[in-house]
């Protein structure tokens, strides 16, 4: 059973709109949260991070949110743009460890 | 090259034979991971190693073996490859800090078993 959940295989937003990217995760170990974004034929990179001590973390146009009752955070993109367009994992950890668990990736198109 | 890079990029071998994918990295990182990526499970854990000559078994473990006798090396080597083991495989680093657990990936190896 998977921890990490992104339940969207994909979306589609328009240029200059707000992207939300939604994850879910079961285990409530997890205290740490990592976004990655990935281009076709790369590796992932960093996007942003978030700790269970905070709700909330933000990076010029990128903000994520966390819910800790809910076992749920969001990574909002303000505004979008067509470079944004990748597929955008969701990843956590236990005790701020190294070993993270990624989810399926939410495919993000951002039309012009 | 400074970074993080993988070796071949792309691999085509038959069921049965030994493959091994090398993974360099220039940081001096303490921390190596071997993911694969497939689809609908995104990215999961095959093994990682926190120092040279440290390793531990991730999600997905069996098939592969690791080895690290330096810190900048990290081999995987599939013994006796399958067909479910064609897959793309994601070399990554980081160095352990509980303020930033960024990871580090290089650009993947495509391996295809057949």
């Amino acid at each position: 059973d998977q921890q990490v959940k992104q339940n969207s295989p994909s979306l589609s937003v328009q240029e200059g709109r707000i992207s939300i990217l939604n994850c879910d995760y079961t285990n409530s170990m997890f205290d740490y949260f990592l976004w990655y974004k990935k281009y076709p034929a790369e590796g992932p990179t960093f996007l942003i991070s978030i700790s269970s001590i905070k709700d909330k973390n933000e990076d010029g146009r990128f903000t994520v949110f966390l819910n800790k009752s809910a076992k749920h955070l969001s990574l909002h993109i303000v505004p979008s743009q067509p470079g944004d367009s990748a597929v955008y994992f969701c990843a956590a950890s236990k005790n701020y460890g190294q070993n993270f668990v990624f989810g399926p990736g939410t495919r993000l198109s951002v039309l012009p | 090259d400074a970074g993080i890079t993988q070796s071949p990029r792309y691999k085509i071998t038959e069921t049965g034979r030994q493959v091994t994918l090398m993974c360099h990295q220039t940081w001096s990182h303490s921390y190596m991971f071997w993911y694969r990526q497939d689809l609908g499970h995104g990215l999961r854990l095959i093994y990682y190693s926190a120092a040279a000559d440290i390793t531990d078994k991730g999600e997905v473990p069996d098939g592969y073996v690791v080895s690290r006798s330096k810190t900048e090396n990290f081999p995987l080597t599939l013994e006796s490859a399958t067909r479910s083991q064609t897959s793309v495989y994601f070399c990554a680093s980081s160095e352990w800090d509980r303020r930033n657990n960024e990871q580090f990936f290089g650009p993947g190896t495509r391996l295809t078993v057949l």
